[in-house]
């Protein structure tokens, strides 16, 4: 068990640019979750897959946003057209059915 | 409506006392999960307690507890002995297990504690 990984740990981006982060959560958890946190504030959730299914994507989350979790081991998360108001913290996290184990997440900045 | 509440934004404790941090929650679900997580200024997210909508006890772990009160949707995290390691932002954690899109976890703005030397 080597926990929650996530990569890379900073991304600086030109506002425009697409960016992808990847996330390989502990195996045989088969629940994974996207968040984003900002400065100050919780974890707001993004999406939610459950082995390779994405079962929910939350209504804040533009089209620009996609994530992919193939064969339901490790999941991408790329950003399109990245903006100034991407710039966060975001956090991966896998769940065997009961708490959530964190990664270290990726912090991005959109310049 | 939020899902979670957090309504200390900031909470100062002298080392050793013990502090209470508030936390209320809503929902219409029977089954549901609380949590509460510990982010130091190194970022990560780190589990400390949880309590099952169904179980008759308060939940303890360590210097942890939680005082799960299910009439009043409030679940507050009490930590007794403060040491300066536990100065972080602390986060209650709503889990909903929803019967078509399984398990959703829900988070409050979170509170920093400061423990003063």
């Amino acid at each position: 068990d080597t926990g929650v990984s996530q990569d890379p740990r900073h991304k600086i981006t030109k506002r425009g640019q697409n960016v992808t982060f990847r996330c390989d959560p502990i195996s045989e958890h088969n629940r994974l979750y996207w968040y984003r946190q900002t400065l100050g504030q919780g974890p707001e959730f993004l999406t939610y897959f459950q082995n390779e299914a994405q079962l929910e994507k939350s209504r804040l989350l533009s089209d620009r946003f996609s994530a992919e979790r193939p064969k339901g081991s490790f999941s991408t998360l790329e950003i399109q057209r990245t903006e100034q108001g991407d710039s966060a913290m975001y956090l991966c996290a896998s769940s065997p059915g009961g708490k959530l184990f964190f990664g270290s997440g990726t912090q991005l900045s959109v310049l | 409506a939020q899902k979670i509440t957090q309504t200390q934004p900031g909470m100062f404790v002298q080392e050793k006392e013990a502090v209470t941090l508030d936390c209320t929650y809503d929902t219409s679900d029977p089954s549901y999960g609380l949590f509460w997580y510990k982010q130091p200024s190194s970022g990560e997210m780190i589990f400390l307690i949880y309590q099952g909508s169904y179980d008759q006890q308060n939940a303890t772990e360590g210097r942890y507890s939680l005082n799960f009160q299910k009439a009043r949707k409030s679940a507050n995290l009490v930590i007794s002995a403060s040491q300066l390691g536990d100065s972080a932002m602390y986060f209650c954690a709503m889990r909903e297990d929803m019967e078509y899109t399984g398990n959703q976890f829900y988070f409050g703005t979170g509170t920093s504690l400061t423990v003063i030397p």
